[in-house]
């Protein structure tokens, strides 16, 4: 069964600071990996999806690398904004179908 | 972009009732709706995978007769949480995907409280 942990459970951080999120996984036989954001009480949004084949993802301030052999994936935050505040959760899709497994999430606070 | 609705955000009932949750792809067809469930600090977790014009399937450990899923359209899925309990508070979040691995898109999400 594919497990997903995500370190650290947490971080502060203040404003402007580039910082990581780190996602493991015991599986490597994925199909793609997801990062999501949400935000308290609410549903989650898509930040970036990598492809199995592909190495890393871009979108503005954001970037996710993959290394499907060593069973990990990094979000990279560049210059943190107190809107970033919000819990971020990895999951990865595997063989099995659609279904995602998901990471606890890293709750991060970006403080002005 | 592909649109997920969940209604309602959210409910309180009384032990023993049921409480209907609707998910709808609004732009999108979805022959696939999967539902999770989250409890405070825990990580999502699957409960099941709903199939448009099927029976669905579940997840281990969660019961198919309490967890009613009905997937009658390529726009609609519902998930019924029959006589609830207060152990059932949670919160309950469907997504669909609009196509072969491609991004899931999630509702809003409903937050359950059973009193």
């Amino acid at each position: 069964k594919q497990e997903v942990t995500q370190i650290p459970a947490a971080l502060s951080v203040p404003e402007g600071e580039n910082l990581v999120l780190n996602c493991s996984f015991t599986d490597s036989a994925i199909y793609n990996l997801q990062w999501f954001r949400q935000d308290p009480g609410k549903g989650l949004t898509s930040l970036l999806l990598i492809q199995s084949s592909q190495r890393e993802q871009t979108s503005g301030r954001l970037n996710a690398s993959l290394d499907k052999s060593s069973g990990r994936s990094t979000l990279y935050i560049a210059a943190s904004q107190p809107g970033d505040s919000a819990t971020y959760l990895c999951a990865v899709m595997d063989n099995s179908g659609y279904a995602l497994n998901f990471g606890k999430g890293t709750s991060l606070l970006v403080t002005p | 972009g592909a649109v997920v609705s969940q209604h309602p955000s959210r409910v309180i009932c009384k032990s023993g009732t049921s409480v209907k949750i609707e998910c709808r792809s609004l732009d999108f067809q979805a022959t696939t709706m999967f539902w999770y469930r989250q409890f405070p600090k825990q990580s999502l977790m699957l409960m099941a995978t709903s199939n448009e014009g099927s029976k669905a399937t579940y997840e281990q450990g969660v019961e198919k007769d309490k967890f009613l899923i009905n997937h009658a359209s390529l726009t609609l899925s519902t998930l019924t949480v029959t006589s609830a309990h207060p152990e059932d508070s949670s919160f309950y979040i469907c997504s669909a995907p609009t196509g072969w691995n491609s991004p899931l898109h999630f509702g809003n999400g409903t937050r359950l409280t059973v009193t």
